[in-house]
């Protein structure tokens, strides 16, 4: 088993609708949460970050982690066709070795 | 700032080159990141220099495989000899050590290995 799991997708949606995007992971010793977004052929770069459970909202985006579960989510509401790429989560114990889902891609078709 | 550089962008050599990537943090990043991204395997880090000193290697996957930090604004990844599996692209990240959390990424090094 990975130690974090991610559906590689692809998923394609509609502009504006409202994207779900999901990890799983099994080392219960992660506290750092991260989602990044990938356009093609450049570096990741981050998109949020959570420090230990919780909720975190930046415009668009909202970030959540249930550690009790081992699941942390990334929404996008009203999606833009400009956040077409792909999007990774993050995670670590010690904000030093990020382990990476394999990526989702997200298509938003205008 | 101008981000996290890394050189050459492309590079295509024969099996058994010798092959070295190059990259320069952020300045006053204190914490430097080596890893690999391909389709089957994903990004795997590598190996990471906290103040220039390597402090986990145990991603690299082969005695093949070398990094150094000689100073806080320059790293290589050396591959010595380079073979076709080693085709991927190699990322570069930093981070402070200090206040901030996640990595900057540069663009990356397409390694393709014939």
């Amino acid at each position: 088993q990975k130690e974090v799991e991610q559906d590689p997708g692809p998923l394609s949606v509609p502009e504006g609708a409202i994207v779900s995007l999901n990890c799983t992971y099994s080392n219960s010793a992660f506290q750092y949460f991260m989602w990044y977004r990938q356009y093609s052929r450049k570096g990741p770069e981050l998109l949020m970050y959570t420090y230990s459970s919780g909720n975190k909202e930046d415009g668009r985006f909202t970030a959540q982690v249930d550690k009790s579960s081992k699941y942390i989510s990334l929404f996008i509401r009203d999606s833009q066709p400009s956040d077409s790429a792909t999007y990774l989560c993050a995670m670590s114990a010690s904000n030093n070795d990020m382990r990476f889902g394999a990526g989702t891609r997200l298509t938003v078709k205008p | 700032d101008a981000g996290v550089i890394q050189s050459p962008r492309h590079e295509v050599t024969e099996m058994g080159q010798e092959v070295t990537l190059r990259c320069k943090p952020i300045s006053g990043h204190d914490y430097l990141f080596w890893y690999r991204q391909t389709m089957m395997r994903g990004l795997e880090l590598l190996i990471y220099f906290n103040n220039n000193v390597p402090i986990d290697d145990s991603g690299m996957p082969e005695d093949r495989f070398s990094a150094k930090m000689p100073n806080a604004s320059f790293s290589t990844l050396k591959i010595q000899p380079s073979e076709p599996r080693d085709s991927a692209v190699y990322f570069c990240a930093s981070r402070s050590g200090t206040g901030t959390y996640g990595y900057t990424f540069g663009s990356g090094t397409r390694l393709t290995v014939v």
